[in-house]
C-alpha cells in the first residue's frame, strides 16, 4: 500500500541554524500539507499546496518558513533560522483530491538546541 | 471555525473491557469528521470517518456515528486489545485542513 515517507526521522540543530524537512507523498497526489505537534499539545496546520503554490498558510507559517516541490516527487519544509520554539513533530500529508482525507508520514521530530 | 473537544487522558483499561472516547464538534456546514491513531513511534493512521449526519464509520472493531443532535462523534470498541494502546485524535475539516482534538492517549493493560 502506498504511503507518505518522511526524513530524516529526528534532526537535531543548532537555534538560527537552516533545515530542510523532506517529504514524499503518495504518487498520484496533488495537495500536500505540513502540520506540527509541539510535544504535548494538538497536531496543528502549517501549509497546504497545490499546483506549485501555497494554497493557505496559518499564522504560524511565518516568513522563516518555505516550502517547495523541487521535482515530481519530494515536498520540503524549509526553517530558515530555527528558534527554540520550532522544537516539534513535523507531519507531511498528501491527499488526491482536496476535502478528502488527508494521509500522514510518519513525522520528523525536529529538536533545536 | 470548525473544531472538536474530546475528553482528557490518559484512559488507562483491562484488556476485553469497553471503550468509550468522546468527541463534540462545532462546525458550519456539514463538515467530515475523523478518527486519527498514533501508535508508539509511528504517524497519524485515518481509523474511520463519517462524512454527514448519521453516518457510522468503523475499522478494526472500532465505531463512531456521526450525530449531528448532540454534536457529537464517539469512539466506541465493544474489546480492547493491548495492541490497541495508541493516542486517538478527534478530528474535522475546515475548508481543506484537518482540525485536530488534543488526542487521549489509551493504555490497555494485560
Amino acid at each position: 500500500e502506498p504511503e507518505v515517507t518522511q526524513t530524516p526521522s529526528h534532526q537535531v540543530t543548532q537555534m538560527g541554524q537552516e533545515v530542510i524537512l523532506r517529504c514524499v507523498p503518495i504518487s498520484n497526489h496533488l495537495y500536500f500539507y505540513w502540520y506540527r505537534q509541539i510535544l504535548g499539545q494538538k497536531v496543528e496546520f502549517l501549509v497546504s499546496f497545490y499546483n506549485n503554490e501555497i494554497s493557505e498558510k496559518s499564522e504560524i507559517f511565518d516568513d522563516q518558513f518555505s516550502v517547495e516541490r523541487p521535482d515530481g516527487s519530494n515536498f520540503t519544509l524549509k526553517i530558515r533560522s530555527t528558534k527554540l520554539e520550532d522544537s516539534a513533530m513535523y507531519f507531511c500529508a498528501s491527499t488526491r483530491e482536496s476535502y478528502n482525507e488527508q494521509f500522514f508520514g510518519p513525522g520528523t521530530r525536529l529538536t533545536v538546541l | 471555525g470548525n473544531s472538536v473537544t474530546q475528553m482528557e487522558g490518559p484512559v488507562t483499561l483491562s484488556e476485553e473491557a469497553f471503550l468509550t472516547i468522546n468527541c463534540t464538534y462545532t462546525a458550519t456546514g456539514y463538515p467530515s469528521l475523523f478518527w486519527y491513531v498514533q501508535y508508539p513511534g509511528e504517524g497519524l493512521q485515518l481509523l474511520l470517518k463519517a462524512t454527514k449526519a448519521d453516518d457510522k464509520g468503523s475499522n478494526k472493531g472500532f465505531e463512531a456515528t456521526y450525530r449531528k443532535e448532540t454534536t457529537s462523534f464517539h469512539l466506541e470498541k465493544g474489546s480492547v486489545q493491548v495492541s490497541d494502546s495508541a493516542v486517538y485524535f478527534c478530528a474535522t475539516n475546515r475548508d481543506d485542513k484537518i482540525i485536530f482534538g488534543k488526542g487521549t492517549r489509551l493504555h490497555i493493560l494485560p
